[in-house]
């Protein structure tokens, strides 16, 4: 079945350094790649998207990337704070159905002052 | 305007009980969904409904129900619960034809 494997599972940066997230999928028909982060506690929200006929979306220091032929997309956040601390999870869109998300597993990062 | 709102917030329930967990919605959506959410799983769809009068299976639906009530309910029915089904349950709605879910805060349930 359709599935999405996230990597790494936990991630420790410094303040002020870059992390990445990096995700893969199995459908080749997704054209959805939404970032959640949920931090503890609290409801996923969404921060970032982008869809197939894209390869990178910035919004300030988050951006995402898609390579749709290795069927792969990251998370990139620079100058990281210690309010980046959450978990954040990525999904991809399924079944050619709008609004069928499979998530992947999470990645909990943790910023260090 | 609260958003997507999820009763009740905390459940215990002793195996073979049976509970309803009420999602409602204030955004005018069409679609709303019922996810599943345990540690190190992510966040696994259990049944969806894409419009008012219509339901879905998503990946995890064994053991679940749920009922559309109107544009803005869609209730989430565990006939006779069990320990597995242990979990933090996530009520979310979006505009038909748009991804983009909104999450309600979450219904923590414990069966013991």
């Amino acid at each position: 079945g359709e599935n999405v494997e996230q990597h790494p599972s936990t991630l420790s940066v410094q303040e002020g350094d870059s992390a990445v997230i990096k995700c893969t999928y199995s459908d080749s028909a997704s054209n959805y790649f939404p970032w959640y982060k949920q931090e503890l506690g609290k409801r996923p929200q969404l921060i970032i998207d982008i869809r197939s006929n894209v390869g990178e979306k910035k919004d300030q220091r988050i951006a995402v990337t898609l390579n749709k032929t290795a069927k792969h997309f990251s998370l990139h956040i620079t100058e990281t704070q210690p309010e980046d601390s959450a978990v954040y999870f990525c999904a991809a869109s399924y079944g050619g159905s709008q609004g069928n998300l499979i998530f992947g597993k999470g990645t909990k990062l943790s910023v260090k002052p | 305007n609260a958003g997507v709102t999820q009763t009740p917030k905390f459940q215990v329930l002793k195996t073979g009980q049976s509970m309803t967990l009420q999602c409602a919605q204030d955004m005018n959506h069409n679609s709303m969904y019922w996810y599943r959410q345990d540690p190190g799983m992510g966040l696994r769809l259990i049944y969806y409904s894409a419009s008012e009068g219509t339901t879905d299976k998503g990946e995890v639906p064994n053991g679940y129900n749920v009922s559309r009530l109107n544009k803005r309910e869609f209730s989430l029915r565990l006939e006779s619960a069990a320990p597995s089904q242990t979990s933090v349950y996530f009520c979310a709605s979006s505009v038909l034809g748009d991804e983009k879910l909104f999450f309600g805060s979450g219904t923590q349930l414990s069966v013991l």
